[in-house]
This record gives structure tokens, sequence and C-alpha cells, in this order.
């Protein structure tokens, strides 16, 4: 079974600083990778995905994430954050023989002082 | 396009009682998940439907859980009895099948606390 491990439980980082989030899954097959977001009283919403081709993907707000195969990593980054960053993030995976299930990271509260 | 809709939002019961939470779909969405997060924790599947199919159900304690989708649409997620470590969120969220890739849009959550 699949598992994803993010490794900052807790972020906090004054405006306009670069972030980047960590997130290791391990399974050995094809996988689709996802981050999603969960602002303050909103729900969860999709921030990038990755399927295939191109391992730079790139998201909403400024986000990007880069897919490293051989490291089973999928990190989550942005050269300068803003206050309304501020938000839980999740990593997430589902493998291409069972699409339908998700499993997810135990998410990265990140803070941005403004 | 209106998003996926819970209700409640929160809800507030002493343990051994019964709740249910609903859970309405974005329209054309074949495939609908219950997932339960705990705090501090990321979600994690309870259930899975295709239509009115449920493909997926290995993580929902059925002793006191149970779900239907009648007529592939709606959901209803019932506990009976609720026991205090049942305190959490539970989320719906809802997919295409013609996006094989599982790509998942969420609703608001119902947050339960049992006291």
């Amino acid at each position: 079974a699949q598992s994803v491990s993010q490794h900052n439980h807790h972020v906090i980082l004054s405006e306009a600083a670069s972030l980047e989030l960590g997130c290791n899954y391990s399974y050995g097959g094809t996988v689709n990778l996802f981050w999603y977001v969960q602002y303050p009283g909103q729900h969860l919403q999709l921030l990038l995905k990755y399927f295939s081709g191109d391992p730079l993907v790139k998201g909403i707000k400024g986000f990007e994430a880069e897919f490293i195969k051989s490291k089973f990593s999928f990190n989550l980054r942005k050269p300068s954050v803003q206050w309304s960053d501020t938000a839980e993030y999740f990593c997430a995976v589902n493998t291409g023989t069972n699409a339908g299930k998700s499993t997810f990271g135990d998410g990265t509260t990140l803070t941005v002082k403004p | 396009e209106a998003g996926v809709v819970q209700s409640p939002r929160y809800k507030i019961i002493e343990k051994k009682q019964p709740v249910a939470f609903w859970c309405n779909p974005i329209s054309g969405h074949n495939t609908l998940y219950w997932y339960l997060q705990n705090l501090g924790q990321g979600p994690e599947l309870l259930i899975r439907y295709e239509n009115e199919e449920a493909v997926d159900d290995s993580q929902l304690p059925k002793d006191r859980f149970s779900a239907e989708r009648l007529k592939g649409v709606d959901s209803t997620l019932k506990i009976q009895p609720a026991e205090l470590g049942d305190s959490a969120v539970y989320l719906c969220a809802s997919s295409h099948s013609g996006r094989p890739n599982g790509e998942l849009f969420f609703g608001e959550g119902s947050r339960l606390t049992v006291l």
C-alpha cells in the first residue's frame, strides 16, 4: 500500500520568503501526485497535480512542484510567499492501478507573517 | 458550477447516539468518496462509490458505520452508536470517472463532536 510523508508539520515564514514543503511517497509503480490546499474556513482544493510528462508542474497562485522519481519526492515550492498563502497543505498520491484511492500526508500548516 | 455540498457543518452529540451526514456531489460526478480527517492528520478514505456501487469500503468500520448512495447521486454516512473517538471531520468528495487520475473535489466537511 502507498504512503505519504510530509516532513514539516508547521512552517512559519515572513512575507516574501521562499517556500519549500517536502513530500515523499512510498510506491514503486506509476503514481499520480497532488498538492491540495485548505485555506482557513474553506474546503480542500486542488493546488496542482502531476500525471505524466514534464516533472516540473505549475499550479495556481505561483506554486510549483517537482516530481523526482528517483527520490520518490514531490516537493512544493513558491519563490515568494504572501500573507494570503497561510493555509494547510496536503500532499496526496494515487497509483495508476487504483486511481480511485488517494492517500494523503498529514499536512503542513503554513503561517505567513505580514 | 456548484461544488460538493455537505450537511450539517457541525454536529454535537452524546456518545451512544446516532448521527448522519449528507453529501450532494458535483453534478455529473460518478464517483463519490467519504473521508475521515482526525485532528492533525490527513484525510483517510472510508468508502468510495462508483454510481450506486460501493467499490471500496475496506476502511469503513462496519460494526457502527454505514453508508448508502441511492440513485447514484446523494449519499448518507451514518454512525450508530457514536463513540468518543469518532470526533473528527467527515469529508465528502467527488470526481468524474472520465478523469481516471483521481483528482478530487471536496465539500466543506461535517465536524462531529461526541461528548
